[in-house]
């Protein structure tokens, strides 16, 4: 699986849309991007996934560039109970590949 | 549906002793792995299975077993508890289909070994 470069941490306001960037510049064309986010010590929770097109959700929105090698997951209205350790994941889509490998993620703070 | 489902929730082990955690699941997933977690990192595959009697190993499996005779569960076993072993486990499922919703995680076993 490509590996994913992502910010150690970031801040936003509340009510504010929150970005969070991922770069993935060695993905290849049948690698899926994959978003989780951890919230304090819970199990992760799956958030979005896309291929090539930006796909939205009533979490969130992944915004995929042309040619694939960055991603940014948006969530729209940002609240404290946002506030977690974010995942971008890339996967590939064929037998073999079930796994997901996780990184550090970004750690993201929601301030009042 | 309840998911899946990690037994016990915490645990505190000595030096040498052996221990079962449980997981199942109720999605039909053929699916199933498990990960720990260390404090401050991002979670570490330990064992994983594509489906009932198939297992293979992650990226950290040295000290545990997994068995998978039924769809639904998945124990990890510790043989020989460690102090390394202190982490917080999660087990996971997933229909292994890139159109649904990935992975579904239990709420986690936090081990103390000491």
């Amino acid at each position: 699986d490509a590996k994913t470069t992502q910010p150690t941490s970031m801040d936003c306001a509340e009510g504010r849309a929150a970005n969070l960037p991922c770069n993935h510049s060695t993905i290849s064309g049948n690698e899926y991007v994959y978003w989780y986010r951890q919230i304090h010590s819970q199990g992760p929770q799956y958030i979005i996934h896309g291929l090539k097109n930006n796909e939205t959700n009533e979490m969130a929105s992944l915004i995929i560039t042309e040619d694939r090698k960055s991603s940014t997951l948006i969530l729209p209205h940002a609240t404290l109970r946002d506030t977690a350790v974010y995942y971008c994941i890339v996967r590939g889509a064929n037998f073999g590949n079930e796994k997901l490998t996780f990184g550090t993620g970004t750690r993201l703070t929601i301030i009042p | 549906n309840a998911g899946v489902t990690q037994t016990p929730k915490f645990r505190i082990l000595k030096i040498g002793q052996s221990m079962t955690l449980q997981c199942t699941q109720d999605m039909n997933h053929n699916y199933m792995y498990w990960y720990r977690q260390d404090p401050g990192m991002g979670l570490k595959l330990i064992y994983y299975s594509v489906g009932a009697g198939i297992t293979d190993k992650g990226e950290v499996p040295n000290g545990y077993n997994v068995s998978r005779s039924t769809t639904e569960d998945f124990p990890l076993r510790l043989e020989l508890a460690a102090p390394s072993q202190t982490s917080v486990y999660f087990c996971a499922s997933s229909s292994g289909s890139t159109s649904n919703y990935g992975y579904t995680f239990g709420s986690g076993t936090r081990l103390t070994v000491v």
